[in-house]
């Protein structure tokens, strides 16, 4: 069973641009979740989408959102990127229910400069 | 506020150790706590979950455990080897919210 997939692996983009990260849960998962990773904040919830409604969010200003896609395929989108915003940015999956445990693909390393 | 709290940062130990690393929370009404590793430039692979019922869960030389009421979790490395090697985190879910909140994660390091 394939894992988590995430694309790309990794970005260059400059302050100002926007950018779009894509992710495929594992067959059959029907929850996506989006973290961020920096080294000094550690890994950080941004939110969680389920059936194509965002169920959960964290505490990030608008520039980022996301959406579900009927496939339960998801996708990312940061925009005016600000020079903060480079990190690894993670999306994990699981069947739907809490009893589960999240699965994670490995991520997009986003670079603003 | 959820907090969740690692210590030590990182560990360097020799191959064959039999290792505790520690995980403590702030709010003990968790619906489970997840633990994984994290290898460099890699995303995180589930190692074990712990359900709140539960107290402890194992899987190979791993065994986690869950003392929910004093808000600790230990996970148990047994005979350590190099391939431990890696970041390991935990990660406590809230009850009724998918949001996960993690340590900060202890570096381990296992030298031949």
């Amino acid at each position: 069973k394939a894992g988590v997939t995430q694309t790309p692996r990794y970005l260059i983009k400059t302050r100002g641009q926007q950018v779009t990260l894509s992710c495929s849960p594992i067959s059959g998962h029907r929850s996506v979740s989006w973290y961020q990773q920096t080294p000094g904040q550690g890994l950080q919830f941004l939110f969680e989408y389920f059936s194509e409604t965002q169920r959960n969010k964290g505490n990030f200003p608008g520039r980022f959102s996301g959406r579900q896609f009927s496939n339960s395929r998801s996708e990312m989108n940061v925009s005016t990127l600000e020079l903060g915003d480079s990190a690894l940015y993670l999306c994990a999956s699981r069947p739907g229910t809490l009893q589960s445990p999240l699965h994670f693909g490995n991520g997009t390393r986003l670079t603003v400069t | 506020k959820q907090e969740v709290t690692q210590i030590p940062a990182a560990l360097s130990v020799p191959e064959g150790e039999n290792l505790v690393l520690n995980c403590s929370f702030t709010d003990s009404a968790i619906y489970n706590l997840q633990w994984f590793r994290q290898d460099p430039g890699k995303g995180l692979t589930s190692l074990l979950l712990i359900q709140s019922s539960q107290r402890e869960q194992t899987s190979g030389r791993l065994n986690a455990s869950l003392d929910k009421s004093s808000g600790r979790s230990t996970l148990y490395i047994a005979a350590s080897q190099p391939g431990d090697s890696a970041t390991y985190l935990c990660a406590v879910t809230q009850g009724g919210s998918e949001k996960l909140v993690f340590g900060k994660g202890m570096k381990l390091t296992v030298n031949p």
